[in-house]
């Protein structure tokens, strides 16, 4: 089945540090999604890219759907200690499978004030 | 607050008990899933909606589990005699067309 590689597992950075982490599958998306998930709650999407190229900033994070729709980045600048969290990925395909969402395995966030 | 809600948010429970629990997805979001989520992983599809109707299922949905959404509205995920497998974070999500929306899950423990 499809799976998406999510890199790397976790990441223990000082803060105002820049942070970055990628996702990379062996099928094509036609949509990468990022959310942020903190214990205990449900994820929030953080930044949804829809076009192979597609460039989007949500304030400090910013995010690109790979030219070949197969990876995609998340960058967040000048960490802060609320940044902390599981990162997700997620790609969505068209056609049969209606748009469910396949997910990485996340990258954890630790920011040290 | 009109963000996804799910119901309860957490239960604890014996094996071989049945469980039900409850989504309440956005207004007029008329597409709805259901997710399941181990510790260290990401969330596995289970089941999708289009209003009403229930479009697809994952193999990870066995006989044991049921869902329904009876007035393309809310949803209901029933897990009958449960297993010490079971014991996971349940999420459900709503969207109106690409980007879904999830609620805060609810945490089952099967003792």
């Amino acid at each position: 089945g499809q799976q998406l590689n999510q890199s790397p597992q976790s990441m223990f950075i000082q803060e105002g540090e820049d942070v970055s982490m990628n996702c990379t599958s062996s099928s094509i998306f036609n949509t990468w999604l990022w959310y942020k998930q903190e214990p205990g709650e449900g994820p929030v999407l953080l930044i949804a890219l829809y076009k192979a190229g597609e460039l989007t900033s949500n304030g400090r994070l910013t995010a690109q759907f790979g030219i070949t729709r197969k990876d995609s980045f998340l960058n967040i600048s000048a960490s802060i200690p609320s940044d902390v969290g599981i990162y997700f990925c997620a790609g969505q395909t068209d056609g049969g499978s209606q748009g469910n969402l396949i997910f990485g395995k996340g990258t954890k966030l630790s920011v040290k004030p | 607050d009109t963000g996804v809600s799910q119901d309860p948010r957490h239960k604890i429970t014996k094996r071989g008990q049945n469980v039900t629990f409850r989504c309440d997805p956005i207004s007029e979001h008329n597409r709805l899933y259901w997710y399941r989520q181990t510790l260290g992983q990401g969330p596995e599809f289970l089941t999708y909606f289009q209003n009403e109707a229930q479009l697809e299922k994952s193999r990870l949905l066995s006989d044991r589990f049921s869902a329904e959404r009876p007035k393309g509205s809310f949803s209901t995920l029933e897990i009958q005699r449960t297993e010490q497998g079971d014991s996971a974070m349940y999420l459900c999500a709503s969207n109106p067309g690409e980007t879904q929306y999830f609620g805060p899950g609810t945490r089952l423990l099967v003792l």
